[in-house]
């Protein structure tokens, strides 16, 4: 997987739209773009993925800019239960040869604010 | 519902003492992995298969075993447990092992070995 860098944590207010970014400047032509989210004592959940084009489904958004070396994931409206630590990961195209994990980083700590 | 599970959720156990982690998952995906998260760290992937009697290891497995006899199970099993394997543990699954499928994640094992 590509290195991904994200801020370490983040600030929003209740209700309203939540950009977080995500640099990725090694990536590979093949490499999707991942974000998953763990809320606390829970596991990972993903949220969306996409290659080149920007991806829009029922929890967010996602933006890849025309070079791919970054993304943000845009949660248009947010509420107390989107906090939580946000992953961006680039890579997971099985290589044929070996581990396939997905690569999760330390992640952007998001926190709203009522 | 679609989902991973995974028991037991919780287990305290002493060194040495061989334990199973079990993994499940109903929704017919070929691929499933094994992490471990600890803080500071991140997860890692411990094991992974890529269907039933495909396995290989991640980059964390020593110490660890896992076998795929059926297409829905994937334990994990800790021939003889150390203090440094205490972590939270996550079984995840996919369709397949490719970069475009979603991963879905267990709620977590959470070992503490004495």
């Amino acid at each position: 997987d590509a290195k991904t860098t994200q801020p370490n944590s983040m600030e929003s207010n209740e209700e309203e739209p939540v950009h977080l970014p995500c640099n990725h400047s090694t990536i590979s032509g093949t490499d999707y773009i991942h974000w998953y989210r763990q809320l606390p004592s829970q596991g990972p959940e993903y949220v969306i993925h996409g290659l080149t084009s920007n991806v829009n489904n029922r929890m967010a958004s996602l933006a890849i800019a025309e070079d791919r070396k970054s993304s943000t994931l845009i949660l248009h409206r947010a509420t107390l239960r989107d906090a939580a630590v946000y992953y961006c990961i680039a890579g997971g195209m099985y290589s044929g040869g070996g581990a396939d994990g997905l690569t999760f980083g330390k992640g952007t700590h998001l926190i709203i604010q009522p | 519902e679609a989902q991973v599970t995974q028991n037991p959720r919780y287990l305290i156990t002493v060194t040495g003492k061989k334990l199973t982690v079990t993994c499940s998952q109903n929704m017919n995906h070929e691929y499933m992995s094994w992490y471990r998260q600890d803080p500071g760290l991140g997860l890692r992937q411990i094991y992974y298969s890529m269907n039933v009697e495909v396995t290989d290891k991640g980059d964390v497995p020593e110490g660890y075993k896992v076998s795929r006899k059926e297409k829905r199970n994937f334990p994990l099993i800790l021939e003889s447990p150390s203090p440094n394997q205490t972590s939270l543990y996550f079984c995840a699954s996919s369709q397949t092992p490719t970069g475009s499928y979603e991963q879905y994640f267990g709620p977590g094992t959470r070992l503490t070995v004495t």
